[in-house]
């Protein structure tokens, strides 16, 4: 069954801080994908990256960092630098095939962060 | 913008009432995607349809159900509603169905508050 695990239920960090949400999860698949999404205060949630589990290259896109590590079957996010923009909560996801062959997503409980100016 | 449309936005009805909420996929996506999100609570799967067809069921309750016609859209309609069911309702759209590929591309959420 698939399963994806954010232990860390908030986290508060002062600006400028690096801070790094932690993302665990299960799956028997060998070919999946892994997402991160930002829920702002105003509620829209935005996609941030894509991974599939054939790349396990880092990615660097400005101030965020992806760690892909499919020995520990984690994929962890860093913001660098923290700011009041980054508040929000984060979610993690999954991406695999049901029994029947077609997409199935399956999100974590989400990472609350306040980032304290 | 994703370019996932979500009707009404907000709504306001009392308990027992019936309402539909509506929405429009991105354009070439053919899976739908409909999740609860009740105050400080996480993404909760309601149901997924492909192309017309349902396609997996999460903790959708019986008074509610969903469909997606054949122009895409879906539509999920929540009936004898209870105070519990005030949340944020998102629907999201992937051009995946048979290969997991694509990321959901999320609407802004139809906020439903029942009185």
């Amino acid at each position: 069954a698939q399963k994806v695990t954010q232990a860390q239920t908030e986290i508060s960090v002062v600006e400028k801080e690096d801070v790094t949400l932690d993302c665990v999860y299960e799956t028997r698949d060998t070919t999946y994908y892994l997402f991160w999404y930002k829920q702002p205060p105003s509620g829209e949630l935005v996609f941030l990256i894509r991974r599939n589990s054939f790349d396990e290259q880092n990615e660097i896109s400005g101030r965020y960092s992806w760690n892909f590590q499919k020995s520990t079957s984690s994929f962890n996010f860093t913001i660098t630098a923290s700011q009041v923009v980054d508040s929000a909560v984060y979610f993690c996801a999954l991406s695999d095939d049901d029994s029947g062959g077609y997409q199935k997503v399956t999100f974590g409980t989400g990472t609350k962060l306040q980032v304290i100016p | 913008d994703s370019g996932v449309t979500q009707t009404p936005k907000h709504l306001i009805t009392a308990t027992g009432q019936r309402v539909t909420l509506r929405c429009s996929p991105r354009s070439g996506d053919l899976s739908v995607y409909w999740y609860q999100q009740s105050l400080d609570q996480g993404l909760q799967f309601l149901i997924q349809y492909y192309n017309g067809e349902e396609r997996a069921k999460g903790n959708i309750l019986e008074r509610f159900s969903a469909q997606q016609f054949p122009d895409l859209h879906s539509e999920l309609n929540l009936s004898s509603l209870e105070l519990g069911d005030s949340a944020l309702y998102f629907c999201a759209s992937s051009v995946a169905g048979g290969r997991t590929t694509g990321e959901l591309f999320f609407g802004e959420g139809s906020r439903l508050t029942v009185l």
